[in-house]
């Protein structure tokens, strides 16, 4: 099955741009992924769809500050124009034909 | 478009604990539905996820016969029942629609807590 790796953590200034990456197990390079966002007390929040050709379908109320991409086994999250209330550990998520769905261990942004 | 889980409570190792996921706002029978949980201090993980007409299930291997996942789509309703409970259990459980067949998950509750513990 596939596996999702992402970095346990990630810091930019107030106002700066982040970079989040989330990196496909080899051999599954080519699935789609999606982005969430888990603010500390609340439910987690879908941020995107991103398809393997870089098309992404956001969420509703998501915020133009945030984008995808992709780069062969790596899929991008970035965040534009930081603010405080986008601190928060932020997950990607795929699945695959076995009825199965993978997480990734997520990566906790640091809005300094 | 709306998610509520009810459910959650302590409850001893062994015992048995059935959390319910009540869904509005959005046809419930054109989706497929999951339940993914949160260790305390740990990231998100997949529980088990049902499509629309109940003929796919999926579990994860730690629950997997230990847990059965249903749903009513005449009450728009997810199901877990959640037998032999054990401490690794314990966790904030969210229900999550997809956005069709085992797919991304666009709409998430709010969670219910569930602690296995004597």
């Amino acid at each position: 099955q596939p596996v999702l790796t992402q970095a346990p953590s990630a810091s930019a200034s107030l106002g700066a741009s982040v970079k989040l990456t989330c990196t496909l197990s080899s051999g599954h390079t080519s699935y789609n992924i999606a982005w969430h966002q888990l603010q500390p007390e609340k439910g987690p929040r879908f941020l995107m769809k991103l398809n393997n050709d870089g098309s992404h379908t956001k969420g509703d109320g998501i915020p133009d500050r945030f984008s995808g991409s992709f780069s062969g086994a790596d899929r991008f999250l970035t965040i534009s124009n930081l603010q405080s209330e986008d601190e928060a550990v932020y997950y990607c998520q795929t699945w695959d034909s076995g009825i199965r769905v993978v997480f990734g261990g997520g990566t906790k942004l640091t809005v300094l | 478009v709306h998610l509520v889980e009810s459910g959650g409570d302590l409850v001893q190792p062994g015992r048995s604990l059935s959390l319910t996921c009540r869904a509005s706002g959005f046809t419930f029978v054109g989706y497929a539905m999951h339940w993914v949980r949160q260790r305390p201090g740990k990231g998100l993980e997949w529980v088990a996820g049902i499509n629309w007409d109940s003929t796919s299930v999926g579990y994860t291997d730690s629950v997997r016969g230990r847990f059965t996942l249903s749903r009513d789509n005449s009450k728009n309703s997810l199901s877990l029942m959640m037998h032999s409970l054990r401490p690794e259990d314990t966790a904030l459980y969210y229900c999550a629609k997809d956005v069709g067949d085992f797919d991304a998950f666009d709409v998430w509750g709010q969670g219910t807590m569930v602690t296995v513990s004597s």
